[in-house]
């Protein structure tokens, strides 16, 4: 079963720095999809960014950026001049066949 | 707004109560998925429906059913509550079955307490 791990429950940042939040998954199979999500205090969840495991570059979305190393299983974001509306929850998300398998997430905290 | 909806927003009951959770997805979305989100747990697949046939199972008590109608709204029935079952519970929605390409879109949630 495809497992995911985000190793770090809680990051803080000051307001226009730039941070990586970390993500690690498991899985045998070599076509997949994987995802951040964030959930601000209002508990919506909002998709950021998606990767396609057969796509070696990068995926890019404004400030944010994933670090995608497939042989590694490692998928992090780097959120680049972090803004006051960028605290949340993010969760890491890998699709499996027709469900997703989330992280425990990774409480963002953007001092000001 | 990503133009899928949930009702109610949030429902308190009683322990041994049923409740029904609606959902309509996006417009032209075949898929529905139901997750649970509760703090030991964390977000967890129930089930999914594709253009109202059942599709997918995931951890989903025996307490707890869905359906797909018709007109591709979907409800999630949760019976005999426990205190246990008290969560955030989500519908997303996605284009099609077509696995990989098919980003999932989620509603606000419904915020269910059993008390």
């Amino acid at each position: 079963a495809q497992t995911v791990t985000q190793s770090q429950p809680e990051m803080s940042v000051q307001e226009a720095e730039t941070v990586t939040l970390s993500c690690t998954y498991d899985t045998s199979e070599s076509d997949y999809y994987l995802f951040w999500y964030k959930q601000p205090p209002s508990r919506q969840m909002i998709l950021v960014i998606r990767q396609e495991a057969y796509k070696q570059q990068n995926a890019t979305e404004n400030r944010f950026s994933v670090n995608f190393q497939k042989a590694a299983k490692s998928f992090s974001l780097k959120i680049s001049d972090s803004q006051l509306g960028d605290a949340a929850m993010y969760f890491c998300a890998y699709r499996s066949a027709e469900k997703l398998v989330f992280g425990q997430g990774t409480r963002l905290t953007i001092n000001p | 707004d990503s133009g899928v909806t949930q009702t109610p927003k949030h429902l308190i009951t009683a322990t041994g109560q049923r409740v029904t959770l609606r959902c309509s997805p996006r417009s032209g979305d075949l898929s529905v998925y139901w997750y649970q989100q509760s703090l030991d747990q964390g977000l967890q697949f129930l089930i999914q429906y594709y253009n109202g046939e059942e599709r997918a199972k995931g951890n989903i008590l025996e307490r707890f059913s869905a359906q797909q109608f018709p007109d591709l709204h979907s409800e999630l029935n949760l019976s005999s509550l426990e205190l246990g079952d008290s969560a955030l519970y989500f519908c997303a929605s996605s284009v099609g079955v077509a696995g990989f390409t098919d980003t999932q879109y989620f509603g606000p949630g419904t915020r269910l307490t059993v008390l």
